[in-house]
């Protein structure tokens, strides 16, 4: 079964410092897209960051970044200088090549940011 | 230009009434998504539409829920006979195409309570 596991369900920061999520997934497929999405309490599914398993190089947008072990299908968020507005629910996802762009989500890991 | 959009926002419906849930794409966008994000199942795909055909309807719980796409835009999200368990938030996605790396853009979701 193609599933993804985030091991934190809650995580707290506090502000200016940094956080990592966790998260791990399991597929039998090479050609594979992973995606972090934020969820605010105003439910609107924000794209983070994504990595395409076929790049070594970890992705990285501006604060944010990921540490992806393909071997050990992990697929980790590192947000530097944590902000207020990093308060959300995080969801980890993946898709494979031939799915159509179907997402499989985790269970999603809430983040707190602390003034 | 303008984002995803779904209508209506909330929902409140008496058990065994049919409800229909409506998702505008973004223009141009051919591939669209529906999930649903529940307690006790979290985000778990419903269905995808490339153009006016589903490849894929397997996330669809039971034969209750229905969904069709017209003119390559808009989306109805039907459930028949709605059930307690119904009650969830249904959120549509769209992307440029239907391949797994695409970045596929969330509505803000229709949050649906069967009483």
């Amino acid at each position: 079964a193609q599933t993804v596991t985030q091991s934190q369900p809650e995580m707290s920061v506090q502000e200016a410092e940094t956080v990592t999520l966790s998260c791990t997934y399991d597929t039998s497929e090479s050609d594979y897209y992973l995606f972090w999405y934020k969820q605010p309490p105003s439910r609107q599914m924000i794209l983070v960051i994504r990595q395409e398993a076929y790049k070594q190089q970890n992705a990285t947008e501006n604060r944010f970044s990921v540490n992806f072990q393909k071997a050990a299908k992990s697929f980790s968020l590192k947000i530097s200088d944590s902000q207020l507005g990093d308060a959300a629910m995080y969801f980890c996802a993946y898709t494979t090549y031939n799915q159509g762009g179907k997402l499989i989500f985790g269970q999603g890991t809430e983040l707190s940011v602390k003034p | 230009g303008a984002g995803v959009s779904q209508s209506p926002s909330n929902k409140v419906t008496e058990k065994g009434k049919d409800v229909e849930l409506r998702c505008d794409p973004i223009s141009g966008h051919t591939a669209l998504y529906w999930y649903r994000q529940s307690l006790g199942q979290g985000l778990e795909f419903l269905i995808y539409f490339q153009g006016n055909s589903a490849p894929d309807k397997s996330g669809l719980p039971s034969d209750r829920f229905s969904a069709e796409r017209t003119g390559g835009s808009v989306s109805t999200l039907t459930i028949q006979r709605t059930q307690q368990e119904d009650s969830a938030v249904y959120l549509c996605a769209s992307s440029l195409l239907m391949w797994g790396r695409e970045t596929q853009y969330f509505g803000p979701g229709t949050r649906l309570l069967v009483l």
